[in-house]
């Protein structure tokens, strides 16, 4: 178990709708991050955060969102939902958010857009 | 820009054999670092090491070996005398520093699978 908490499991929707994945980190980190993971694009970094700022950014789509918010936790927006959004989406947790920090990832939460 | 590249996407061998991970980075930074994860089949994903671009003496935990070559841009992983509990999928990274974030670029990864 790496501390990384994530809500939901799983999460059926159809497309048009939109959806809002959550993320509590380890207790301690300040730095949070989300990346999608699918057959066709791999594991794919979307956005990073450290206390409550954007720090990075990736391949994140313009109908996708985050924020953090000021008790740590992070939540991920997916809004006008394609097929091709379903994928597992998971949070990563690390102490600082520098290059060689390393990332603790949560289960991960499975997205079907139906 | 960042690339890795896991040119072996599946790989099976029967237990107890050793076999050896490859990964290949691109990078223009001259500090960077390099990190193995797995997925396990119960699917998050675990840290297993990280090396910097300064270090490239080889390391060791248990059956697990890396080999970074700079000269090459390689870091291989290697599981001596494998287990089937080592079946997983695993995972290259590679981060470059600087402006106090980090952007882990992953290979594709490389499906191995021990059998009994």
């Amino acid at each position: 178990d790496s501390g990384v908490t994530q809500t939901p499991k799983h999460l059926i929707t159809a497309t048009g709708q939109r959806v809002t994945l959550r993320c509590s980190p380890r207790s301690g980190d300040l730095s949070v991050y989300w990346y999608q993971q699918s057959l066709d694009q791999g594991l794919q970094f979307l956005i990073q955060y450290y206390n409550g700022e954007e720090r990075a950014k990736g391949n994140i789509l313009e109908r996708f969102s985050a924020q953090q918010f000021p008790d740590l936790h992070s939540e991920l927006n997916l809004s006008s939902l394609e097929l091709g959004d379903s994928a597992l989406y998971f949070c990563a947790s690390s102490e600082a958010g520098l290059a060689y920090n390393e990332q603790f990832f949560g289960p991960g939460t499975r997205l079907t857009v139906l | 820009a960042q690339k890795v590249t896991q040119a072996q996407t599946e790989i099976s061998v029967v237990e107890k054999e050793d076999v050896t991970l490859d990964c290949v980075y691109e990078t223009r930074d001259t500090t960077y670092y390099l990190f193995w994860y797995k997925q396990p089949p119960s699917g998050e994903l675990v840290f297993l090491i990280r090396r910097n671009s300064f270090d490239e003496q080889n390391e060791i935990s248990g059956r697990y070996s890396w080999n970074f070559q700079k000269s090459t841009s390689s870091f291989n992983f290697t599981i001596t005398a494998s287990q089937v509990v080592d079946s997983a999928v695993y995972f290259c990274a590679l981060s470059e520093a600087g402006q106090g974030a980090q952007k882990l670029v992953f290979g594709q990864g490389t499906r191995l699978t021990i059998n009994p």
